[in-house]
């Protein structure tokens, strides 16, 4: 089955830096990667997500990259501010003949912005 | 609020006991899985749903079982409770031919504490 390694699993930023969280993925039939946002207390939100035909995607300030040669995806955060501290879930989804099998998640960052 | 549902919010019982956690689907979505979220650890798949019927299997113990009925809920049963069965516990579902070709949308999960 899929397995999905992610990292850092904390990291702060100085308010306005930027962040970047980077996920790696072993089974070369995954072709879609969503992210998720969990803040305290709440489901996991998906803010984000790539498929294996688009190497960027960008919604304002979050951008996602994917690199299908290495196995790897990023998660990159600019302009941070304080309402972006959550802990943050990469994840990756099979191609099967009828859709895609479940997600496989990874271990999840936790980001903490510093006012 | 996601359009998924999940009942109870909190939940404290005692070891050796049997619970049950509700979850109702977005409206439309054929589509249930459930996750196991532990205190600082990432999301573990349990189990798949779709339209009744069992989809997908993950690393769920013998001691918790699970169903959907015909109007799409799906509920958790978790029996004879060890204090390490303590954690969050996740309902999803997922659009689009009840598969994760676009991610899963998540409720608010329920909170098991076993003491």
């Amino acid at each position: 089955g899929e397995n999905v390694e992610q990292h850092p699993s904390t990291l702060s930023v100085q308010e306005g830096d930027s962040a970047v969280i980077k996920c790696t993925y072993s089974d070369s039939a995954s072709n879609y990667f969503p992210w998720y946002k969990q803040e305290l207390g709440k489901g996991p939100q998906l803010i984000i997500d790539i498929r294996s035909n688009v190497g960027e995607k960008k919604d304002q300030r979050i951008a996602v990259t994917l690199n299908k040669t290495a196995k790897h995806f990023s998660l990159h955060i600019t302009e941070t501010q304080p309402e972006d501290s959550a802990v943050y879930f990469c994840a990756a989804s099979i191609k099967a003949l009828f859709g895609n099998e479940k997600l496989t998640f990874g271990t999840g960052t936790r980001l903490t912005i510093i006012p | 609020d996601s359009g998924v549902t999940q009942t109870p919010k909190h939940l404290i019982t005692a070891t050796g006991q049997r619970v049950t956690l509700r979850c109702s689907p977005r409206s439309g979505d054929l589509s249930v899985y459930w996750y196991q979220q532990s205190l600082d650890q990432g999301l573990q798949f349990l189990i798949q749903y779709y339209n009744g019927e069992e989809r997908a299997k993950g690393n769920i113990l013998e001691r918790f079982s699970a169903q959907q009925f015909p109007d799409l809920h799906s509920e958790l049963n978790l029996s004879s409770l060890e204090l390490g069965d303590s954690a969050l516990y996740f309902c999803a579902s997922s659009v689009a031919l009840g598969t994760a070709d676009y991610g899963y949308t998540f409720g608010s999960g329920t909170r098991l504490t076993v003491v």
